[in-house]
């Protein structure tokens, strides 16, 4: 059955480093989503990505934060100088054509900053 | 903007027991979907209901979306459904809007 992988499954990094957390979406999926859980609370929007552009952002989502689609199968999110509160689970996304049909997620990222 | 809510909050059973847990959601809805977090922090799709019932082995889940409300049932609870169950909507975006969950404790 097709799923979305995302790597590493935990980071953990020093605060004011670069991290760069991996995705692969379902391969005939086009509209992909990165979110992030807090540890304890329900899970938040952070950005959408449609036809290699950000389709809808959340406040979350400032410029420290960036998303690319490098090649034909991975998905990228990118958090330039991290921040203490950024320690969560990321998770990726994707869905298929209208975007608004089930999205399947993958396993997430446990991102810890120190 | 539109409010899901989740009751109850925190929910713990014996094994073999069922159990009902509520999404209510503040306006009409494209799309409603059911998950379940594993204690390994995992999302797994249960189910993907924007109206009717769906049943998939000992689960099954129905959307009213006139009434503005979803339920999933679980019958037979067994330790592995621990966890906590999240519905979420897609309201006119492409984004999910998540519930603030039901922690489901199954105790042997």
């Amino acid at each position: 059955e097709p799923e979305v992988t995302q790597t590493p499954s935990h980071q953990v990094t020093q605060m004011g480093q670069e991290v760069i957390l991996r995705c692969v979406p379902i391969s005939n999926h086009l509209y992909f989503y990165w979110y992030r859980q807090i540890l304890g609370q329900k899970v938040e929007f952070l950005v959408s990505f449609y036809n290699n552009e950000i389709s809808e952002k959340s406040e979350i989502f400032d410029d420290q934060f960036s998303v690319e689609r490098p090649d034909g199968s991975n998905f990228t999110l990118k958090i330039r100088s991290t921040k203490l509160e950024d320690s969560a689970m990321y998770f990726c996304a994707s869905s298929d054509l209208t975007g608004q049909t089930e999205a399947f997620f993958g396993q997430g990222t446990r991102l810890t900053v120190v | 903007g539109i409010q899901v809510e989740q009751s109850p909050p925190d929910l713990i059973l014996q094994e073999g027991a069922n159990s009902t847990l509520r999404c209510n959601f503040s306006d009409s809805v494209n799309n409603l979907q059911w998950f379940h977090q594993n204690p390994w922090g995992q999302l797994i799709n249960l189910f993907y209901i924007p109206s009717g019932t769906k049943q998939n082995g000992r689960l099954s889940a129905t959307t009213v979306a006139t009434e503005r409300y979803s339920l999933l049932y679980i019958s037979s609870s067994q330790t592995t459904d621990s966890g906590v169950y999240f519905c979420a909507l897609n309201y006119n975006t492409d984004k999910l809007i998540f519930g603030t969950g039901t922690r489901l404790q199954v105790f042997p």
